[in-house]
């Protein structure tokens, strides 16, 4: 079974500050989506990452994946009220298995 | 483009009642995708369709779950004679047909069983 750990759980800062969430896992994954999910709605995709050590930036928000396919990492800079929502990272499967594992997620709250 | 749809939005059921939840995948997109949130826990995945063909169902409960994705029409999922450990967030995504293509998601039918 695969598994990924995503950090914090919980983040709440001021606006204009900068901060990084973790993806890890023992497993390899064929790519790496991030998402964001506001209440009661479904996930949103941000950015998909397919290859070992690629880096997207998409304006504040920078996405990296692990050279070994097996993390990942999202950094916003100077982020504002309007960054606020739950952050889920998920792994797709090597193979034929084309399902997506993810990360518990990550509830960011951006302060004014 | 529309994206994925999902309907109902919200359904409330009693307990032994069936319930029926309904993807149309996005337009051009082939492969269907079954996720359950739990409140208070992550997605969780439960079973990966094209037309007309279950392709894993791993993640699906054993007994009173099923799902289809008929030749023509929505992708439905099934749960027979529920109860209140079903109530949860569903969703469905969508992909095309290439390999490590990123799935898209619908927003989401919320089941409440009483």
């Amino acid at each position: 079974t695969q598994l990924l750990e995503q950090s914090p759980q919980f983040l709440s800062i001021q606006e204009g500050e900068n901060l990084t969430v973790y993806c890890n896992s023992s497993s390899v994954f064929s790519s790496l989506q991030w998402y964001r999910q506001e209440p009661g709605e479904g996930p949103v995709l941000l950015v998909t990452v397919v290859t070992g050590g690629e880096v997207k930036k998409l304006k504040r928000l920078t996405f990296q994946f692990g050279d070994a396919r097996k993390d990942s990492s999202l950094h916003i800079t100077a982020a504002q009220p309007g960054d606020t929502g739950l952050y889920l990272c998920a792994g797709q499967s090597s193979g034929s298995a084309r399902q997506l594992t993810f990360g518990s997620g990550t509830q960011l709250t951006v302060l004014p | 483009n529309a994206g994925v749809m999902q309907n109902p939005r919200h359904l409330v059921r009693r307990r032994g009642q069936e319930a029926r939840l309904r993807c149309s995948p996005m337009k051009g997109h082939s492969h269907v995708y079954w996720y359950r949130q739990l409140p208070e826990e992550g997605l969780k995945f439960m079973v990966y369709l094209q037309k007309e063909n279950i392709i894993d169902e791993s993640g699906m409960p054993k007994e009173r779950f099923s799902a289809e994705f008929p030749k023509e029409g929505p992708s439905i999922l099934r749960i027979q004679q529920v109860v209140r450990g079903d109530s949860a967030a569903y969703f469905c995504a969508s992909s095309p047909r290439t390999v490590r293509e990123t799935q898209y998601f619908g927003p989401g039918t919320r089941l409440l069983v009483l």
